[in-house]
């Protein structure tokens, strides 16, 4: 069966500051992994896919199959970047997502 | 576009008495929907995947008699929680996965509805 680990409930960065939120798999399978956000009252929202190698917001997130991770990385983070992030695993017929436990990340001014 | 609404937004309801929960995708058609369950301060658990003209799969763990799922269209989906219990009380998520996507990437994604907060007194 499938895993993800965030490991930090909590994280605290100032604004400007270099920002990673860490994610760890595990699946026996060839993953296919992504990062949702939740910003306060709002629902959840897809901020990447490693599929598609792609930054948004300045975020970006690199598969490491060796150490089967994907951690989130920002270098200047700003206060709008503070929300809820969990990080997800797609697997099975119907691709559904297994999510980590989730990360809240405050970005002080 | 790609958008999720769930109703009601929230709901009390007395302990023994069921409650019906909509997901509809409003600008595209989903086969396929899942339902998560989602504690205070935790993360989204995987109920049950609903599947458009068939039976619900449900994860381990989930009674079906008890989480009542049923895709009638290809733009909604509604779980029942029956005989509802304070243990029930929970966040109510749905998502959908694009029936027609527009990109090989864009089919592995899933647009998540509002949520439906569930008080049962």
């Amino acid at each position: 069966a499938q895993r993800v680990t965030q490991p930090e409930k909590l994280l605290s960065v100032f604004k400007g500051a270099p920002v990673e939120l860490k994610c760890n798999y595990s699946y026996s399978g060839s993953p296919e992994l992504f990062w949702y956000v939740q910003y306060s009252r709002q629902r959840l929202q897809l901020l990447l896919r490693h599929i598609s190698r792609e930054s948004i917001k300045g975020f970006t997130a690199d598969l490491n199959k060796g150490e089967t991770s994907f951690h989130l990385k920002k270098p200047f983070a700003q206060e709008e970047d503070s929300a809820m992030y969990y990080c997800a695993l797609s697997a099975g017929s119907a691709r559904q997502l297994t999510f980590g436990s989730g990360t809240q990340l405050t970005v002080l001014p | 576009g790609a958008v999720v609404s769930q109703h009601p937004s929230w709901v009390i309801c007395k302990s023994g008495t069921s409650v019906k929960i909509e997901c509809r995708s409003l600008d595209f058609q989903a086969t396929t929907m899942f339902w998560y369950r989602q504690f205070p301060k935790q993360s989204l658990m995987l109920m049950a995947t609903s599947n458009e003209g068939s039976k619900a799969t449900y994860e381990q763990g989930v009674e079906k008699d008890k989480f009542l799922i049923n895709h009638a269209s290809l733009t909604l989906s509604t779980l029942t929680v029956t005989s509802a219990h304070p243990e029930d009380s929970s966040f109510y998520i749905c998502s959908a996965r694009d029936h027609l996507p527009a990109s090989k990437t864009a089919a592995h994604e899933q647009y998540f509805g509002p949520g439906t907060r569930l008080t049962v007194t």
